[in-house]
């Protein structure tokens, strides 16, 4: 059964410096999210994506991130400059259509020292 | 705005029954339930549409009341693996078929044998 990939699993970092973090989207599906827990809390939403545009994003997501689909497989979140607020846990999700249900991946911890 | 889960939390023993309830102060176009185990993705169980259907698969169902704006996840007969924490995401999308979605803050359900 097709599924959502995320790579790496856990990202260690220090405060300042830029992640990315990859996913490899569900390859027939055409709506592509990215989410965070942090830990203990509710899932948030940060950006939606679809045809090679953000079509809405939250305010959590400020110009320190950005998302990019560059090779029509790989869907990528860059955090420019982590801060400690960052750490949390970061879902890429996919959707075939818009009436259609979401997969989530399995995540990428992100942990900033 | 997030939708309000209840109860935060349930225990229960093997083969009793939960309800688990989700309400919005905004109109609802769909709600998404989500099961998510700890230290793992959510795992999607079911999407219901505005129009007040009611779904089911194996011993679990839910409800979605348009007119009260709220959802309602049913378990019968619990086994140990439904223990984990259940999340609604809603979609309020006027226009229909929104592009996110906003999520309550759980339901942790803790089934004992």
């Amino acid at each position: 059964e097709p599924e959502v990939t995320q790579t790496p699993s856990h990202q260690v970092t220090q405060m300042g410096q830029e992640v990315i973090l990859r996913c490899v989207p569900i390859s027939n599906h055409l709506y592509f999210y990215w989410y965070r827990q942090i830990l203990g809390q509710k899932v948030e939403f940060l950006v939606s994506f679809y045809n090679n545009e953000i079509s809405e994003k939250s305010e959590i997501f400020d110009d320190q991130f950005s998302v990019e689909r560059p090779d029509g497989s790989n869907f990528t979140l860059k955090i420019r400059s982590t801060k400690l607020e960052d750490s949390a846990m970061y879902f890429c999700a996919s959707r075939r259509g818009i009436y259609n249900e979401q997969f989530f991946g399995p995540g990428t911890r992100l942990t900033v020292l | 705005q997030q939708p309000v889960q209840s109860p935060q939390a349930v225990i229960l023993r093997e083969g009793e029954d939960a309800v688990i309830n989700c309400s919005s102060s905004k109109a609802l176009y769909s709600v998404h339930w989500y099961r998510q185990k700890h230290g793992e993705a959510p795992v999607f169980l079911m999407i219901l549409l505005k129009g007040g259907e009611q779904k089911g698969h194996d011993k679990i169902s839910a409800s979605f009341n348009e007119k009260k704006q709220q959802s309602s996840l049913y378990l019968t007969a619990s086994q140990l693996s439904y223990s984990g924490t259940y999340f609604c995401g809603t979609d309020t999308s006027l226009a229909g078929g929104s592009e996110k979605l906003v999520f309550g803050k759980g339901t942790k359900l803790t089934v004992n044998p």
